[in-house]
Parts: C-alpha cells; sequence; structure tokens
C-alpha cells in the first residue's frame, strides 16, 4: 500500500493564480482531512469528508475549496492565491481515530 | 479554541522522562497526540477518549482528566528517537476526526 500521497512536492505560485493539491489515499478509508501548517505552528483544519461526496468546512476554509467525488480522492483547490497562502500542505486519511498523514506539499505564493 | 501546550520547548538527556501536557478551554470528547520530525509528516501516537478508553502504541502512556479537561502525554527513559514536535489534538464531540491542535511542544533528546 502507498498510504497517502500527494502531489505535488513542492510549487511556487504568483499571486492571483490558481492550482489544485492531489491527494490520493488507498486504505478505502471514509474521512479525509486537508491541514495547513504554517513554519513553526501547528495543524489547522482547512476542510474535512466523511465519505464521497460529503464535505464540510474546518477552521480555516476561506481561500479554498474542495470535492470528494471518489472513496480515494481528496483535491484541494486554491483559487486566486494570495501569500497568507504560503504554508506546507498535508492531506490525512482515516478509518476510524488514527490519520495517516501524506508526505505533504509546500506552497509558496510570490 | 486552540488548546494550549506546555511545555513549548524541553530538553532531555536520554534516559530522562519528560510530561508534555494539554489544555483545552472547552469540554472534550477526545484528545489525540502526534509526533512530528522536522521535515516530515506527523505520526499517530494516542487516542484518548471520553469514559477511559485508550487506543495507540504500546510504548506511550497518557492520561486524560475530563473534568479539568486536560491531556498529559508521559515519555519515559527517553531515547533519541523521541526528538521532534509533539502535537495534541482535541474533539469537542464524536465529529469524525475534526481536531483542533495545540501549538506544539519541541523535544530533544540529547545523547
Amino acid at each position: 500500500n502507498a498510504g497517502v500521497t500527494q502531489t505535488p512536492k513542492f510549487r511556487i505560485l504568483k499571486i492571483g493564480q490558481s492550482m489544485t493539491l492531489q491527494c490520493t489515499q488507498d486504505m478505502n478509508h471514509n474521512y479525509m482531512y486537508w491541514y495547513r501548517q504554517d513554519p513553526g505552528m501547528g495543524l489547522k483544519l482547512i476542510y474535512y469528508s466523511v465519505g464521497a461526496g460529503i464535505t464540510d468546512k474546518g477552521e480555516v476554509p476561506n481561500g479554498y475549496n474542495v470535492s470528494r467525488s471518489t472513496t480515494e480522492d481528496f483535491p484541494l483547490r486554491l483559487e486566486l492565491a494570495a501569500p497568507s497562502q504560503t504554508s506546507v500542505y498535508f492531506c490525512a486519511s482515516s478509518r476510524q481515530y488514527e490519520q495517516y498523514f501524506g508526505p505533504g506539499t509546500r506552497l509558496t505564493v510570490t | 479554541q486552540q488548546p494550549v501546550q506546555s511545555p513549548q520547548a524541553v530538553i532531555l538527556r536520554e534516559g530522562e522522562d519528560a510530561v508534555i501536557n494539554c489544555s483545552s478551554s472547552k469540554a472534550l470528547y477526545s484528545v489525540h497526540w502526534y509526533r512530528q520530525k522536522h521535515g516530515e509528516a506527523p505520526v499517530f501516537l494516542m487516542i484518548l477518549l471520553k469514559g477511559g478508553e485508550q487506543k495507540g502504541h504500546e510504548k506511550i502512556s497518557a492520561s486524560f482528566n475530563e473534568k479539568k479537561q486536560q491531556s498529559s502525554l508521559y515519555l519515559t527513559a527517553s531515547q533519541l528517537s523521541y526528538s521532534g514536535t509533539y502535537f495534541c489534538g482535541t474533539e469537542g464531540g464524536n465529529q469524525g476526526g475534526k481536531l483542533i491542535f495545540g501549538q506544539g511542544t519541541e523535544l530533544s533528546v540529547k545523547p
């Protein structure tokens, strides 16, 4: 099993550009999550999903959108990138309690 | 209502013990503990549930005081591999893992 995979690993965006961060898990987990982690800080929940077709906002959803059309995939869309969205983005999945994290995407907006 | 962790940082020698605390201003359903090494993703350590149930790795111990809305993580006989940043994540109800994480406690274990 590959676990949770994220692409790309790194990305530099210009202000106002858009992009999609990809997340795929092969563990058949119902729950999936998107977090951002600013330098030296904890994780902030952006969006989460309890199953295909069901998503809900976390602590910091503004400027982001998600969709969950399949159990495996949970892409995160950034519209009109801003410098404040410079961060490391982690996707995670879980069956019940333990969350398995992907390796992260380091995003810089300049 | 981010939980507050203490201490912010701690330095240990191999073999020493440490306690990391996590305190919330809200009633808690569960407390989750994760460790993150520099440049890596967080890794699950333990979950403590309201009512006393615990699930996690055998060599990690923790407590959950529901009345005080606090949890503590106990690291005994520390090893070099324990170094990293420890995060607690809290849930106010059974929300499918919708966690609010603390700011982290950086633990350094020296030889």
